[in-house]
């Protein structure tokens, strides 16, 4: 079955610096893209960002671009989230979130998000 | 970037109730529409994709509607497992943004 599995999450000042994993296992790795995805304790749901199937396209949303990278290991089937000069606005669960349809490259298309992690916490707090 | 609304933001209805909730895109999205259903303390689970595709083992209490701006998801009779919150999201450019999300509560 599919499983998606985040790590990495934490407590950091503002500034500082996390980096996510993904671990993912059930499926063909390299066919699909994967999505960061995060949502605040009672709030909505926030894309971050996605990164295609063959790791050779990223998209990022306006709030973390410049800040934020995606990159993924085929050798040991992990996404990861670079996250740098955290914000508090930052603070949320992460969770990773595979594309329904494989080989996808654009971030726009016809696919919805079919599996999902249950997430890893990320606090920004001084 | 495309606006997604949701309405209700929350409603209360009673097991075997009809529920809708809508979905409106500040743009044409075609069909390029998802909906989720998250329970409480649970990671969000695809509905139904492309507007009206019913995923796997999704009861078919369940359907959605809709093309270009206005949506929509049908409960046509609420159970007990249904009580949720409600997400649609577009998948039509990016950034990919979701809606606000509806509250199903227990009358």
């Amino acid at each position: 079955q599919v499983q998606l599995v985040e790590s990495g999450g934490g407590v950091v000042q503002p500034g500082r610096s996390l980096r996510l994993s993904c671990a993912a296992s059930g499926f063909t790795f390299s066919d699909y893209a994967l999505h960061w995805v995060r949502q605040a304790q009672g709030e909505g749901l926030q894309w971050v960002a996605c990164i295609s199937y063959d790791g050779n396209y990223e998209y990022y949303a306006d709030p973390v671009k410049g800040r934020f990278t995606a990159s993924r290991d085929s050798s040991k089937n992990t996404v990861y989230l670079q996250m740098n000069n955290l914000r508090t606005e930052d603070t949320a669960v992460y969770h990773c979130a595979r594309a329904s349809s494989p080989f996808g490259t654009a971030v726009a298309g016809i696919y919805a998000f079919d599996f999902w992690g249950r997430g890893t916490v990320v606090t920004v707090s001084s | 970037d495309i606006q997604m609304i949701q309405s209700p933001s929350s409603l209360s209805a009673s097991v075997g109730d009809r529920v809708t909730i809508t979905c409106r895109a500040s743009q044409s999205i075609t069909g390029y529409l998802n909906w989720y259903q998250q329970r409480a303390g649970r990671v969000p689970k695809l509905l139904i994709s492309a507007a009206s595709t019913l995923q796997s083992g999704v009861p078919s209490t369940f359907s959605g509607s809709g093309s270009g701006t206005d949506f929509t998801l049908t409960i046509s009779s609420l159970q007990p497992e249904d009580f949720a919150t409600y997400y649609c999201q577009q998948s039509y450019t990016t950034p990919l943004t979701f809606g606000g999300g509806t509250k199903v509560e227990i009358k």
